[in-house]
């Protein structure tokens, strides 16, 4: 049983660049929930994504946006990138209508904005 | 809004030994669940226990065990007979019925000596 997937697993962009990244939930699970960890700190929530929908959002600007897709999968994009933008990038999934076991995660995306 | 603090930020206790960690909350919600996630340098978050705040049983996992405490909203954890593999940061979390932004905290380093 696949757990989930992030691709890729490091970064590197130039400040002023866009960046995609790409995550797959665990089977069976159709909810995925984004995080931006920085430095030293505990995760942040980016938002959150359900049946192609943004569902829910954490206090993070407009330059980072997110799509689903009918499988699941689900991608963060981020725009007019910024040496703070720097930070490893989660991707949780769960599954709704279940019981709450907390979220499964993934292995996260390492981004160094130069 | 609700806030986690881990008010320790690095800790070490020797292998087989019992160490405690910390977290207090703040919330207006009565209904909600608490976490404890487990992050090796692998970078991938491992739960390794929740609680119901609507159950007053503490929960236990193997060697990891929380003392929650909904009226002073603290929700420590503990690991018996440490092993060198508890090595790891590790993260109190919380998560609303209401609300899918997983809320963490800081984080406590945790070093297993032999």
């Amino acid at each position: 049983d696949a757990g989930v997937t992030q691709s890729p697993t490091h970064l590197i962009k130039t400040r002023g660049q866009q960046v995609t990244l790409r995550c797959s939930p665990k089977s069976g699970h159709d909810t995925v929930s984004w995080y931006q960890q920085a430095l030293g700190q505990g995760p942040q929530f980016i938002f959150q994504y359900y049946e192609e929908e943004e569902r829910q959002r954490g206090n993070f600007p407009d330059r980072f946006s997110g799509h689903q897709f009918p499988n699941y999968s689900s991608e963060l994009n981020v725009n007019a990138l910024l040496l703070g933008d720097s930070a490893l990038y989660l991707c949780a999934s769960s599954f709704q209508g279940g019981d709450v076991y907390g979220y499964t995660f993934g292995s996260g995306t390492r981004l160094t904005v130069v | 809004a609700q806030t986690v603090t881990q008010s320790q930020p690095e800790m070490s206790v020797q292998e087989a030994e019992t160490v405690t960690l910390s977290c207090t909350y703040d919330t207006s919600e009565n209904n909600y669940y608490l976490f404890w996630y487990k992050q090796p340098p692998s970078r991938q978050m491992i739960l390794v226990i929740r609680q119901e705040a609507y159950k007053q049983q503490n929960a236990t996992e193997n060697r990891f065990s929380v003392n929650f405490q909904k009226a002073a909203k603290s929700f420590s954890l503990k690991i018996s007979d440490s092993q060198l593999g508890d090595t790891a940061m590790y993260f109190c979390a919380f998560l609303s019925y209401n609300n899918n932004d997983m809320r963490f905290g800081a984080g406590t380093r945790l070093t297993v000596k032999p």
